[in-house]
């Protein structure tokens, strides 16, 4: 089955570049998404198809791809920022997939 | 303003039925695919199944697939999530979400989620 990967956890002082890196096989076939959702909330989409950022998301947060890795960046880190950060991908039979998550602590 | 509001979570027994609803408002309902995600308790989102936006076709995970099944009333801005046989591990909360096109596919991803609605699962 279509599995993506994630580190469990990433720490970063504020002001500091965050980079939470989402690895998987289908990966350069395949769009990524990444979703953060701080405690108690509902998810926020914050990067679709690999480095699209939606309306409203700050600048500070990007997204790239090299082969089977895709990674989210978020530079100059606030403190606003602290949350689970989640991947996603979908493949062409219709099966999405989430990572397991990253929790990052500012 | 587009929402999404989840109703029908409650506590049931292990066997037992759920039906879960959500209710659109803001945006064009039919001309989009629609989604539900669930997060157990203190662990990360598992994608449960998604429907495309005339209700033609539709998705389960394999944790859920024989029974779950899903629909969806375009007239009433509406989609369903029909849970049988549930076992102690569906507890969790349950996402609404939708996807900013009409069908499934590599592209799919979730631009938009309710806030979700409890199941929990026990004797």
């Amino acid at each position: 089955s279509y599995e993506v990967t994630q580190p469990p956890s990433v720490s970063v002082s504020p002001g500091q570049t965050a980079r939470i890196t989402c690895s998987g096989d289908g990966l350069p076939k395949r769009y990524a998404n990444w979703y953060q959702q701080k405690s108690g909330q509902a998810p926020v989409l914050v990067i679709y198809k690999d480095s699209e950022r939606p309306s409203g998301i700050p600048e500070r947060f990007s997204g790239s791809s090299s082969g089977t890795t895709v990674t989210l960046t978020i530079t100059a880190v606030q403190a606003e920022d602290e949350a689970d950060y989640y991947c996603q991908s979908a493949d062409s039979s219709g099966t999405l997939v989430f990572g397991g998550g990253t929790k990052l602590t500012v | 303003e587009e929402q999404l509001l989840e109703s029908g979570g409650d506590l049931v027994q292990p066997g037992g039925s759920l039906r879960l609803s959500c209710a659109a408002s803001g945006f064009m309902f039919g001309e989009h695919a629609m989604s539900w995600v669930r997060q157990a308790p203190g662990k990360g989102l598992e994608w449960v199944s998604s429907i495309n936006h005339s209700g033609g076709n539709s998705y389960f995970a394999d944790s859920v697939k024989g029974r779950f099944t899903i629909s969806r009333d375009n007239a009433k801005n509406t989609v369903i999530l029909q849970m049988n046989s549930l076992r102690v591990d569906d507890t969790a909360v349950y996402f609404c979400a939708k996807v900013p096109a009409p069908i499934v596919g590599v592209t799919t991803y979730f631009q938009q989620w309710g806030q979700g609605t409890l199941v929990t699962v026990s004797s």
